[in-house]
């Protein structure tokens, strides 16, 4: 059964540092998504994505945050300058047009230093 | 602005017995439902959804029950499996919302006792 993926399982980063979390969604998925959990919060939409574009954003998705689909499969989730309370869970999502249940990778989880 | 709520953090059950997690909302234009699962340090598996058409879908020991007048959802598991303890999560859409957003819920942590 396909999966969505992502890499690394978890990163540490030092503070102030860019980090690039990676996501191959489902293949044949239209919809992606990032979502985040700090520990032991809720899990917090960050920004959806569609046709090459940011269908939707969520407050916590500043300038600092940014996504892309820099080919047919990868999508990814970049933080230029991370600070400690972006420790959290990344989870990445994806679904197929006219289908509302997204189905989510595994997770990374980025500890900032 | 919480727009879907679960209320109750944790709930725990006898293995055996029904299991019952509660969701609420605010928005009446949500038609679509989802309940999601989610183990420590995983990915939110999807469960079970329903659509506003209908009050009741069942998968197996999964049934969700709409109850649309009162903005009201719930989860019955029956019957309860130790495997079940994790994290539920109430997500709902609006239908007509093109990037099928889902609003989250905070979550009913389950705790299955043997």
């Amino acid at each position: 059964e396909p999966e969505v993926t992502q890499t690394p399982s978890h990163q540490v980063t030092q503070m102030g540092q860019e980090v690039i979390l990676r996501c191959v969604p489902i293949s044949n998925h239209l919809y992606f998504y990032w979502y985040r959990q700090i520990l032991g919060q809720k899990v917090e939409f960050l920004v959806s994505f569609y046709n090459n574009e940011i269908s939707e954003k969520s407050e916590i998705f500043d300038d600092q945050f940014s996504v892309e689909r820099p080919d047919g499969s990868n999508f990814t989730l970049k933080i230029r300058s991370t600070k400690l309370e972006d420790s959290a869970m990344y989870f990445c999502a994806s679904n197929r047009r006219g289908v509302y249940e997204q189905y989510f990778g595994p997770g990374t989880r980025l500890t900032v230093t | 602005d919480q727009q879907v709520k679960q209320n109750s953090p944790s709930l725990s059950v006898q293995e055996g017995r029904i299991s019952i997690l509660n969701c609420d909302y605010t928005n009446s234009m949500f038609d679509y439902f989802l309940w999601y699962k989610k183990y420590p340090a995983e990915g939110p598996t999807f469960l079970i959804s329903i659509s506003s058409i209908k009050d009741k879908n069942e998968d197996g020991r999964f049934t969700v029950f709409l109850n649309k007048s009162a903005k009201h959802l719930s989860l019955h598991i029956v019957p309860s499996q130790p495997g079940d303890s994790a994290v539920y999560f109430c997500a709902a859409s609006a239908l007509a919302d093109s990037n099928y957003q889902l609003i989250w819920g905070a979550g009913t942590k389950l705790i299955i006792k043997p």
